[in-house]
């Protein structure tokens, strides 16, 4: 069955930087465009990144521009975002999400990984 | 960006009711338009992908609806299970934005 197992999260300092894994299993991963969405404590989604099923295409919001980069290694089936220059707003559980191909929705969810960012 | 407002933000219901909720576009998205289904503490679960259709195993009980600017996501008889928030989402250009979210409590 299709499976998103995301890792890496903790509790970092503000300005230090944090690199989020999402391991994929039961389903062909490099068919697949895939996203980072986040959820703030008692708040609503937020859509953090995209990376197409090649890698060649990426966006990001720009609450996360120039600090985060999403990128994708499909020989490990893995998912990643880097984030840099981490700030208290950051702090939110961070899910990765699988889009079918051409279409931006997502159909599969992980559990989350949960980024505290806090001196 | 193209803002995604749903309302109510809470609405209160009791099992068996029909229940609709609206989200609207701040431009035109086409039938671009998903609705997830989130418990506290879990990962959202898809709903209706273009606006209206229902994503394999999700009770037929689902439905969605609209076009352009204006959806709605209708639920035709409450369940227990179905007290969760909901969320639309365009994916009709990047940034992909959510709604606020609306949380279907019991009455």
């Amino acid at each position: 069955q299709v499976q998103l197992v995301e890792s890496g999260g903790g509790v970092v300092q503000p300005g230090r930087s944090l690199r989020l894994s999402c391991a994929a299993s039961g389903f062909t991963f490099s068919a697949y465009a895939m996203h980072w969405v986040r959820q703030a404590p008692g708040k609503g989604l937020e859509w953090v990144a995209f990376i197409s099923y090649d890698g060649t295409e990426t966006f990001s919001a720009d609450s996360v521009k120039g600090r985060f980069t999403i990128s994708r290694d499909n020989s490990q089936k893995t998912l990643y975002l880097q984030m840099s220059s981490l700030r208290a707003g950051d702090t939110a559980v961070y899910f990765c999400a699988r889009s079918p191909t051409t279409l931006r929705y997502m159909d599969a969810w992980g559990k989350g990984t949960a980024v505290t960012v806090s001196s | 960006d193209i803002q995604m407002t749903q309302s109510p933000t809470t609405l209160s219901a009791s099992v068996g009711d029909r229940v609709t909720i609206t989200c609207r576009a701040g431009q035109w998205i086409s039938s671009w338009l998903a609705w997830y289904q989130q418990k506290p503490g879990k990962a959202p679960k898809l709903l209706i992908y273009r606006a209206s259709d229902l994503e394999s195993g999700v009770p037929s009980r689902f439905s969605g609806s609209g076009s352009g600017t204006e959806f709605t996501l209708s639920i035709s008889s409450l369940q227990p299970d179905d007290f969760a928030t909901y969320y639309c989402q365009q994916y009709h250009s990047s940034p992909y934005t959510f709604g606020q979210g609306t949380k279907v409590e019991i009455k």
